[in-house]
């Protein structure tokens, strides 16, 4: 079983419209989760860090369900730029155990 | 601050050649770290080294790859020789100690023929 699973997607969706993508995790040690975006063709940047709390940083929200071992990235009001790969990741701890998800497609059309 | 520098961005090569890829980390960033990404396989970790250690080699899939970095401004991963499944994307990354983000470089993307 992989350590991080996404739904490889893609996932179309008009502009302005609500999306989600989900990520399990199996190891239940994991204590770090992250949320990364790769353009086509480019670099991984990180998007945005997962708290127990879960955080929004504008249109996008994290949240962390630990009881389900998954994490969740919804975005409002989808923009053309949006469209990416999303990149869930998670760690027990300590940078060499970060494992990364194969990441989900998204595609915002006019 | 330039950022991860990598180099070459692009390499084309025969089966049986060496490739040496190389990365300049961010200044004062005292982790790097080197990924192989591939459509069936995601990101992988293939080797991270703290202050200029190497901590975790387990990644890197066979004899054939090696990795160094000789000082806090240079690394070099190395496949010798290059077969044509090593075809892939390879990054390296160093991370804030603060706040843990990795910043990737550009990538070096190899194909091997």
């Amino acid at each position: 079983r992989k350590e991080v699973e996404q739904d490889p997607g893609p996932f179309n969706v008009p502009e302005g419209a609500t999306v989600a993508f989900n990520c399990t995790y199996s190891n239940s040690a994991s204590q770090s989760f992250f949320w990364y975006r790769q353009d086509c063709r480019k670099e991984p940047k990180l998007l945005m860090s997962v708290y127990s709390s879960g955080n929004e940083d504008g249109r996008f929200t994290a949240q962390l369900n630990r009881a389900s071992q998954y994490i969740s990235l919804l975005i409002r009001d989808s923009k053309l730029s949006d469209s990416a790969t999303y990149l869930c990741v998670s760690s027990p701890g300590g940078y060499s155990t970060l494992t990364f998800g194969k990441g989900t497609m998204l595609l915002v059309s006019p | 601050d330039a950022g991860v520098i990598q180099s070459p961005r692009h390499e084309v090569t025969e089966m049986g050649q060496e490739v040496t890829l190389r990365c300049k980390p961010i200044s004062g960033h005292n982790s790097l770290f080197w990924y192989r990404q591939t459509m069936m396989r995601g990101l992988e970790l293939l080797i991270y080294f703290n202050n200029n250690v190497p901590i975790d080699d387990s990644g890197m899939p066979e004899d054939r790859f090696s990795a160094k970095m000789p000082n806090a401004s240079f690394s070099t991963l190395k496949i010798q020789p290059s077969e044509p499944r090593d075809s892939a994307v390879y990054f390296c990354a160093s991370p804030t100690e603060f706040t843990g983000e990795l910043f990737f470089g550009e990538g070096s993307r190899l194909t091997v023929l």
